[in-house]
């Protein structure tokens, strides 16, 4: 099983529409994780961290679920300026404190006019 | 604004070539990385530092060195090229001292074609 699991899509959803999707992590003692999109042929940039609580940023929502080990991103009122790749990324923290951070392979969305 | 800079955007080398790639952050960033992004695989470490001269293996060091002589710029070296080093290679720095604890600042890319 990926350390780290996004579905690849491509996700094709028209302007205006709702759009989810979720991406799995396989350790439970996972610390950190967050959300980065990457437009094509540019750099990853961060979008957003996932509290344990949820989060909200504008149009966009974050969620995490450490029973079912999974973390979500939800877009509404979805605009054509949000096709991109959204790459889930997790940070575990081992017992000897280093930090290793996995990025997913990322979520492909494409808004569609 | 957050500057990464990557020397170049488009490398095409032969097989046994001797690769820099130059990375230059100009936020007084602690913490430099070198990641490389394949379809499929996403972004895997190959290289990082968290100070001057320091250096650490990520997870696929294989191949590569590095060299941060100034607390600004980080170089990626590829002693001998080889065409499973063809990849997008990318530069990233962060100002706390780890991975995360702060954002990670991407450059451009350089993708790199070996022949």
């Amino acid at each position: 099983r990926k350390e780290v699991e996004q579905d690849p899509g491509p996700f094709n959803v028209p302007e205006g529409a709702t759009v989810a999707f979720n991406c799995t992590y396989s350790n439970s003692a996972s610390q950190s994780f967050f959300w980065y999109r990457q437009d094509c042929r540019k750099e990853p940039k961060l979008l957003m961290s996932v509290y344990s609580s949820g989060n909200e940023d504008g149009r966009f929502t974050a969620q995490l679920n450490r029973a079912s080990q999974y973390i979500s991103l939800l877009i509404r009122d979805s605009k054509l300026s949000d096709s991109a790749t959204y790459l889930c990324v997790v940070l575990d923290i081992s017992n000897f404190g280093n930090e290793k951070l996995t990025f997913g392979t990322g979520t492909r969305l494409t808004i569609i006019p | 604004d957050v500057k990464v800079t990557q020397s170049s955007r488009y490398l095409v080398k032969r097989t046994g070539e001797k690769v820099f790639l130059e990375c230059v952050q100009d936020m007084d960033h602690e913490n430099m990385f070198w990641y490389r992004q394949d379809p499929g695989l996403g972004l895997r470490l190959i290289y990082f530092s968290y100070d001057v001269k320091m250096k650490e293996k990520g997870d696929i060091p294989e191949g590569y060195s590095v060299s941060r002589e100034k607390k600004e710029r980080f170089s990626l070296i590829l002693e001998s090229a080889s065409t499973n080093q063809t990849s997008m290679y990318l530069c990233a720095s962060s100002f706390e001292r780890g991975q995360v604890g702060g954002e990670l600042f991407f450059g451009e890319g350089s993708r790199l074609t070996v022949l």
